[in-house]
C-alpha cells in the first residue's frame, strides 16, 4: 500500500522556472526522503529530512516538512532540461522499510 | 565509495522458471532492502535484511525469497515465475537507523 500521495501527478514547465511537488503521508515518520528516477532506471537519492527538521537545502533543491499536516514539498529552482524525470517521496516510519508515493512526472520544456 | 551494484541489469525468463537477482551494497552498509516497481502498483517493499537476518517482509507470496551473506551482499529469488512478476527490481542499502537509503540501477525482469 502507498502511504504517500504526490501532487501533481504530472508537471510541465519551461526551462528556468521553478518546480514544486508535494507529498502527503498518513502516519508518524522518522524521516522523509526524495528521489529522482530517469526513464525507469534506478532511484537517485536527493535529500533526506528528519521528523525534527522543517527545511533543508541542497543546491537548487529545497525541501520542507510539516509533520502537523503530514506533508512535504520539494522545490527545484531554475529548472534545467536535465531535471526532466519522475520524483518520488518515501517515508521511513520504522519497520526497516520505505513507503513510496506514486511519483510526480516532471517535464522541463526548452 | 562504489554505489549499490545490482546484477544482472536485464533478464528475460519464461513462465514457470525461477530467477536469482544479486545486490552488493555500499561498503560498510549492513542493511539491504528490495523493492518491486511496476506501472500499476508503483514501488512496493519486498523485504529487508540486516546482518544476515530478515527483519521485515512485504506482502508478497512465498515465491519471493531472499537472503543476505556475511559480507552483506544479498540475493533475491523468485520461483515459478508468472507474467505479473515482470518488473524493475530495486535494491537499496543503508548504514543504520534513520539514515539515507541508496538504490542501485535495478534489474529489469521480463517474464514471457
Amino acid at each position: 500500500s502507498q502511504q504517500g500521495e504526490e501532487d501533481p501527478q504530472a508537471l510541465s514547465i519551461q526551462e528556468g522556472e521553478n518546480a514544486t511537488m508535494n507529498c502527503s503521508y498518513k502516519t508518524s515518520i522518522n524521516n522523509l526522503q526524495w528521489y529522482r528516477q530517469n526513464s525507469g532506471r534506478g532511484l537517485v537519492h536527493l535529500i533526506l529530512i528528519r521528523s525534527n527538521e522543517r527545511e533543508k537545502h541542497s543546491g537548487r533543491l529545497r525541501v520542507t516538512l510539516d509533520t502537523s499536516k503530514k506533508s512535504s514539498s520539494l522545490l527545484i529552482t531554475a529548472s534545467r532540461a536535465a531535471d526532466t524525470a519522475s520524483y518520488f517521496c518515501a517515508t521511513d516510519a520504522g519497520a526497516q522499510k520505505l513507503v513510496f508515493g506514486q511519483g510526480t512526472r516532471l517535464t522541463i520544456n526548452p | 565509495k562504489a554505489g549499490v551494484t545490482q546484477t544482472p541489469r536485464y533478464l528475460i525468463k519464461t513462465r514457470g522458471q525461477q530467477v536469482t537477482l544479486s545486490c552488493s551494497p555500499i561498503s560498510g552498509h549492513r542493511s539491504v532492502s528490495w523493492y518491486q516497481q511496476t506501472p500499476g502498483q508503483g514501488l512496493q517493499f519486498l523485504f529487508e535484511y540486516f546482518s544476515e537476518t530478515q527483519r521485515n517482509k512485504g506482502n508478497f507470496p512465498g515465491r519471493f525469497s531472499g537472503r543476505q551473506f556475511s559480507n552483506s551482499r544479498s540475493e533475491m529469488n523468485v520461483s515459478t515465475l508468472e507474467l505479473g512478476d515482470s518488473a524493475l527490481y530495486l535494491c537499496a542499502s543503508s548504514d543504520g537507523w534513520n539514515t539515507e537509503a541508496f538504490f542501485g540501477q535495478g534489474t529489469r525482469l521480463t517474464v514471457v
